[in-house]
């Protein structure tokens, strides 16, 4: 059973276009993340829900709209296509805001790819 | 920005102890370090975190020093599936990670 699951795993859109990417996770968890990892590895936080409620919103293009549609589901919307948006998505959760005990739980990315 | 500070790689003969240091010098009295790491594209794996006693789990073991300003994460027996990307982590409540550059481990045969 896939703990933290993302679709697509990958992503070819032509710039311009609006693209969605989902996450699931079956752990139960209260919060959950998106983080963008661009070409020099970087990983960044975007977005954080904590039961449905937007707890952390990074400095992101507001091309980009989170959606969580219940606390098991937080999926991304990304408007009208940069280049500079190809990028590696990872979509995380955890117990709680600190996740002191267990940590995060990462995904296994979608790698966006705009042509 | 992140608040720790790792040499950016380190290499490790198999079946050896991998000794990874950070540094967070400005850590606060609140905050964890964690470590995470993340395997060639996979997602990061959290690996292990302490406030300020000495950790240890199934995979690694944590030693942080007295006054927190820095720590060691231990591999006792490396393996050539634990070249990855280490990345120590200080943070507090905000349920924030802010993940630096890390060190890149390589394990060698």
């Amino acid at each position: 059973d896939t703990a933290v699951s993302q679709t697509p795993k990958y992503l070819v859109t032509q710039m311009g276009n609006d693209k969605s990417i989902k996450c699931e996770q079956n752990l139960g968890h209260d919060t959950m993340y998106w983080y963008k990892q661009d070409s020099k590895k970087f990983l960044k936080i975007m977005f954080s829900y904590n039961n449905k409620e937007l707890i952390i919103n990074e400095t992101v293009p507001n091309r980009f709209s989170p959606k969580s549609p219940d606390k098991a589901h937080l999926n991304l919307h990304i408007n009208s296509l940069e280049l500079g948006d190809s990028a590696v998505y990872f979509c995380a959760s955890s117990q709680d805001r600190g996740s002191w005990d267990y940590g995060y739980t990462f995904g296994s990315g979608t790698r966006l790819t705009v042509v | 920005d992140a608040k720790t500070t790792q040499p950016p790689s380190m290499d490790c003969a198999e079946g050896r102890a991998a000794n990874l240091p950070c540094n967070h010098s400005t850590i606060s009295g609140n905050e964890y370090v964690y470590w995470y790491r993340q395997i060639h594209s996979q997602g990061p794996q959290y690996i292990i975190h302490g406030l300020k006693n000495n950790e240890t789990n199934e995979m690694a073991s944590l030693i942080i020093t007295e006054d927190r300003k820095s720590s060691t994460l231990i591999l006792p027996h490396a393996t050539l599936r634990d070249t990855a990307v280490y990345y120590c982590i200080v943070a507090g409540n905000t349920g924030k990670l802010i993940f630096g550059q890390g060190t890149t481990l390589q394990v060698k045969p």
